[in-house]
């Protein structure tokens, strides 16, 4: 079974920084592109970065670019968001999501989500 | 950058109606797009991709289409769990998504 599960959400205050990790398990994870969607409060989805395999290729939202890094470790099937100088407007709950195909594809698993607030 | 623009943002229906949810991008995707729906206080989950592919396990009264830059969702026959949130999201090495349509009770 597909499992992708979300962990180091928290509360920082404006300016800090947090790391987010997701576990993936249930499937090859190597083989799988992988993405960081959000979603503040009674929002809707925003998508924020994307990383091929091997970590060759990397994309970030213009909202998080600079400030974010997304990064995998495929030994131990972990996918990770280093998160600085964050913002009152980045709180929201971060979903690691699968994209199901090589090239351009949909995300068919998605993690629970793990709460980051950001208040002083 | 591709902008999905989804309406209505609120529908209004009942258990039983036939409902539709459209999307439209600002410029030609190439019929890459899927629909997600998202219940509270869980992930979204995948219904339709390719625009119009039905996901494995999704029931058959959900359907996708496509008329040009203009993408719908369609709900055949509204059943008590269909009651959610539905996001359209274009899917390339840049994913965007629409704003989302809240799917309550008339």
């Amino acid at each position: 079974e597909v499992q992708l599960v979300e962990s180091g959400g928290g509360l920082v205050q404006p300016g800090g920084s947090l790391k987010l990790s997701c576990a993936a398990s249930g499937f090859t994870f190597s083989s799988y592109s992988m993405h960081w969607v959000r979603q503040a409060p009674g929002k809707g989805l925003e998508w924020i970065s994307h990383i091929r395999t091997s970590s060759s290729t990397i994309y970030y939202a213009d909202s998080v670019k600079g400030r974010f890094t997304i990064s995998r470790d495929n030994a131990q099937n972990s996918l990770y968001l280093q998160m600085h100088s964050l913002r009152v407007k980045d709180t929201a709950i971060y979903y690691c999501a699968r994209q199901r195909g090589s090239a351009w594809s949909e995300f068919d698993y998605w993690g629970q989500g793990t709460l980051v607030t950001v208040s002083s | 950058d591709i902008q999905m623009t989804q309406s209505p943002s609120t529908l209004s229906a009942s258990v039983g109606d036939r409902v539709t949810i459209t999307c439209r991008a600002s410029q030609s995707i190439s019929g890459w797009l899927a629909w997600y729906q998202q219940r509270p206080g869980k992930a979204p989950k995948l219904l339709i991709y390719k625009t119009s592919t039905l996901e494995s396990g999704v029931p058959s009264r959900f359907s996708g289409s496509q008329s040009g830059t203009e993408f719908t969702l369609t709900i055949s026959s509204l059943q008590p769990d269909d009651f959610a949130t539905y996001y359209c999201q274009h899917y390339n090495t840049y994913s965007t998504f629409g704003q989302g349509t809240k799917l309550e009770v008339k």
